[in-house]
């Protein structure tokens, strides 16, 4: 079985751009997270959607956007970037909440 | 907030030796999740504790979880060089609706 594959790999951007980030949660999932990572520290939470609503956001400004759609795959988006926001972004699914979750292999960006 | 504190940091053992890792919450455990990254991969879910005193197993690993120290351990026993990675511990917020994660702890294992 498919597990949580996410799209980009790998994303170079530029200071002031846009970017989308795409995951498609394990077969029968319903949820779905994303979470931010970088170098040599844990993930930190960003959004939590189930059955197409957001159930949970992080402390991350207003720049960052999320949606699911009716087939439980999920975008991430990411406005006016900035240099910090060079990161690993995973996503998880899960049948329900946190229970428990299943991650990708994340897509590195990195801002220049 | 909530805050997991990872202990080591990171660890360097011989192969074939045991080591724990321990993992300590600022806050009530409601549930707690261990996973292996490698560097700069996605997270491999190894085991998931929610009652207190629960004790789970897989192959040569064992996690822990005591509810009064709000704290959980995990224990590799004769250590192998595939055992080697980062080990993050995760909570689930009070609601249910994120994770919390640990700075991880790194494991080296020497052959």
């Amino acid at each position: 079985d498919a597990g949580v594959t996410q799209s980009p790999t790998h994303l170079i951007k530029t200071r002031g751009q846009q970017v989308t980030l795409r995951c498609s949660p394990i077969s029968g999932h319903k949820s779905v997270s994303w979470y931010q990572q970088v170098l040599g520290q844990g993930p930190q939470f960003i959004f939590q959607y189930y059955e197409k609503e957001e159930r949970g956001r992080g402390n991350f400004p207003d720049r960052f956007s999320a949606r699911q759609f009716p087939n439980y795959s999920s975008e991430l988006n990411v406005n006016a970037l900035l240099l910090g926001d060079s990161a690993l972004y995973l996503c998880a699914s899960s049948l329900v909440g946190n229970q428990p979750q299943h991650f990708g292999d994340g897509t590195r960006l990195s801002i220049l | 907030s909530q805050e997991l504190e990872q202990s080591p940091q990171s660890l360097i053992v011989q192969e074939g030796k045991n080591l724990t890792i321990n993992c300590t919450s600022s806050k009530t455990l409601y549930g707690l999740y261990w996973y292996k990254q490698k560097y700069g991969e996605g997270l491999i879910f190894l085991m998931m504790l929610q009652k207190g005193g629960e004790e789970k197993s897989h192959e040569k690993i064992t996690a822990k979880l005591d509810e009064k120290k709000q704290q959980s351990s995990l224990h590799i026993t004769a250590s192998q060089p595939s055992h080697a990675g980062i080990y993050l511990c995760g909570a689930d917020n009070q609601a249910g609706t994120a994770l919390i994660f640990g700075k991880g702890t790194t494991l080296s294992v020497s052959s």
